[in-house]
């Protein structure tokens, strides 16, 4: 079945980058996502790859995309204390057609920047 | 600016109660869902609808029904309420056309 893995904390000093790992099992997905939780808020879209991409970068936001091994990343340069959230990655699992726009989310990542 | 807004913040209520989640977008959005969010186990879809008077089960339907009604809103009920249903609940809106999903700010639910 469809499944997203991810480890569930990180702890970076501020000014390093972040790397923020994530596995997925459907290989037919066609997007990953990474969306960003801040404390008390839901979620907020915060980059996206589509999976014929092996990176894209936007900024400080670098994300890799080994198809091969069904892993996916998201590196934070210069990471800084406002990035402290949970990181969440999602596929898309588009066996058959995906009515409803369906996500298959990972458990998160709780990212803490220590100044 | 997509908004979708969440009945109450936070929510207490007693074991056996029956308990209305209302979650409204106003960007006429087709796609709605239903989520909670429980520590290490991530987001775990519950409900969601593409249309008016269409729902399908996610993950983890026991225990809850949906209603859409209207094409902006979306309720989750709790039939009967237990203990192992105290989570964080988040609404999501997405158009049909896209795969990004606008959430709420979300309910943090307490059964005692």
């Amino acid at each position: 079945g469809e499944d997203v893995e991810q480890s569930l904390f990180l702890s970076v000093r501020e000014g390093d980058s972040s790397v923020i790992n994530c596995t997925y099992t459907d290989s037919s997905s066609t997007y990953l996502y990474w969306y960003k939780q801040e404390p008390g808020a839901g979620l907020q879209l915060l980059t996206y790859i589509f999976s014929n991409m092996d990176m894209k970068q936007d900024q400080r936001l670098t994300v890799l995309l080994n198809k091969k091994d069904k892993h996916l990343s998201l590196r934070i340069a210069d990471t800084q204390t406002g990035d402290s959230a949970i990181y969440f990655c999602a596929e898309t699992p588009v066996r058959g057609y995906n009515q409803g726009g369906k996500l298959i989310f990972g458990q998160g990542t709780e990212l803490s920047v220590k100044p | 600016d997509v908004k979708v807004t969440q009945s109450s913040r936070y929510l207490v209520k007693r074991t056996g109660e029956k308990v209305f989640l209302e979650c409204v977008q106003d960007m006429d959005h087709e796609n709605m869902f239903w989520y909670r969010q429980d520590p290490g186990l991530g987001l775990r879809l519950i409900y969601f609808s593409y249309d008016v008077k269409m729902k399908e089960k996610g993950d983890i339907p026991e225990g809850y029904s949906v209603s859409r009604e209207k094409k902006e809103r979306f309720s989750l009920i709790l039939e009967s309420a237990s203990t192992n249903q105290t989570s964080m609940y988040l609404c999501a809106s997405s158009p049909r056309t896209s795969l990004e999903q606008y959430f709420g700010p979300g309910t943090r639910l307490t059964v005692t």
